[in-house]
């Protein structure tokens, strides 16, 4: 069963609106971390925001954040604000903190984002 | 900084041949990954190791095989490439018993192709 999911395979947004980039997630480990990366043309993998299953409020990293829905197991990310430079591939992933080992992660398919002007 | 290098950012081979991915990283680091990241399927998880000479088979380990004979390295190793071996291979790692929110630092990647 797929335990990332990222139903979008690619978005657009206009320069200065914000987007939300959508990922549901499955696990039955009650203690898991959810993250989200950026990966631009480049290819470096850049870590954004982090979202702990325990943790009350949603995350926020300067004009990042989380809607984190823990009944609906999703973690979806919210760019605000949008520039140019946003353009990029971005991928959820989750890591099981009780039934994972070496704090490896599991990703999603990603989504590919376009900011156009 | 973590500095995680791979030592080729592009590499051609031929079918049959024996290739090795190479991957440094200077943090000290226990746990080590490869990934291998392919349009529409995301990152997947090839093979990974917290210790030195231990290892894991992740979701997608065959035809691939590793090797960490020191702390710093570990390499991917495709013992006979084949061309749906084409792919880009990311190489992370982590410190054992970091909090569970650390990230997974990356390195560049290393483009595969096979001819």
């Amino acid at each position: 069963a797929q335990k990332i999911t990222q139903t979008q395979p690619g978005m657009f947004v206009q320069e200065k609106e914000a987007v939300t980039l959508d990922c549901t997630y499955d696990t039955s480990d009650p203690s898991y971390g959810l993250f989200w990366y950026k990966q631009p043309s480049s290819g470096e993998m850049i870590f954004l925001i982090y979202q702990g299953s325990y943790d009350q409020q949603n995350a926020t990293e300067g004009r990042y954040s989380l809607n984190f829905q823990k009944a609906r197991k999703s973690a979806n990310l919210v760019i605000s604000a949008s520039q140019l430079g946003d353009s990029a591939m971005y991928f959820c992933a989750m890591r099981e903190i009780n039934t994972g080992t070496a704090s490896k992660l599991t990703f999603g398919t990603g989504t590919r984002l376009q900011v156009t002007l | 900084d973590v500095k995680v290098t791979q030592s080729s950012r592009y590499l051609v081979k031929r079918t049959g041949e024996k290739v090795f991915l190479e991957c440094v990283q200077d943090m000290d680091h226990e746990n080590m990954f490869w990934y291998r990241q392919d349009p529409g399927l995301g990152l997947r998880l090839i093979y990974f190791s917290y210790d030195v000479k231990m290892k894991e088979k992740g979701d997608i380990p065959e035809g691939y095989s590793v090797s960490r004979e020191k702390k710093e390295r570990f390499s991917l190793i495709l013992e006979s490439a084949s061309t749906n071996q084409t792919s880009m291979y990311l190489c992370a790692s982590s410190a054992q018993g970091a909090p569970s929110n650390s990230p997974l630092h990356f390195g560049n990647g290393t483009r595969l192709t096979v001819t």
